[in-house]
């Protein structure tokens, strides 16, 4: 595998579930993104890691709750979710965390919440 | 205020059309000018990048940015189906040592053969 790659590319899933979403670079990078991206809005970013340490959360609500537990892997566990968090939550990654950096997305996962 | 304002579109032209993609932005603190191309069921990519004020071209693609009216403008020269894709600006201002992007909410474009 190369690039940014995220399992499950789709998932439906209930208020009351517990689920993850998971992101794996082959990159070689350092900074690892989650973004949400909404029908009609733009995209969110919602959390950054830097080296593995959370550097940005954007007022993301705690039924998100990220974690990265290396430089190559980033999850995202969602639980008790509403329905307007259904979205494509994309995953992305860059060199370093910077506006120099290309940062490099994955395909998302489409999540929906019922 | 943060926000890039960005017409959805959809936007469609015949193949070899020349098309002008274009976002505005309130904020005058934004340096950076970005755009990606988002093909269905894939992730965002960059396509182009600038700092500040002027024109950057690549291959078919011209960016453009007015820094002065701030507005910020994509030309895609000699379209071509394969251009077919959702095509979204971003700006940032990188103050205080974050380098997040604003995104506008993208222009869905279809060039018909």
């Amino acid at each position: 595998e190369t690039g940014v790659t995220q399992t499950p590319r789709h998932l439906v899933m209930g208020m009351t579930n517990k689920k993850s979403l998971k992101c794996e670079q082959h990159l070689g990078h350092n900074a690892m993104y989650w973004y949400k991206q909404s029908a009609k809005k733009p995209l969110e970013l919602m959390f950054v890691y830097n080296f593995k340490e959370q550097t940005e959360n954007n007022s993301v609500p705690s039924r998100f709750s990220p974690e990265c537990p290396n430089s190559s892997h980033l999850f995202l566990h969602l639980h008790t979710l509403q329905p307007e968090d259904s979205a494509l939550y994309l995953c992305a990654s860059s060199q370093g965390y910077s506006l120099m950096n290309e940062q490099y997305f994955g395909p998302g996962t489409r999540l929906t919440v019922t | 205020q943060k926000e890039v304002e960005q017409d959805p579109g959809p936007l469609s032209v015949p193949e070899g059309a020349i098309v002008s993609l274009n976002c505005t932005y309130s904020n005058s603190a934004f340096q950076y000018f970005m755009w990606y191309r988002q093909y269905s069921r894939k992730g965002p990519e960059l396509l182009m990048y600038t700092y500040s004020s002027g024109n950057k071209e690549d291959g078919r693609f011209t960016a453009q940015v007015d820094k002065s009216s701030k507005y910020i403008s994509l030309f895609i020269r000699d379209s071509q189906p394969s251009d077919s894709a959702t095509y979204l600006c971003a700006a940032s201002d990188s103050g205080a040592g974050s380098y997040q992007l604003t995104f506008g909410k993208g222009t869905k474009l279809s060039v018909i053969p």
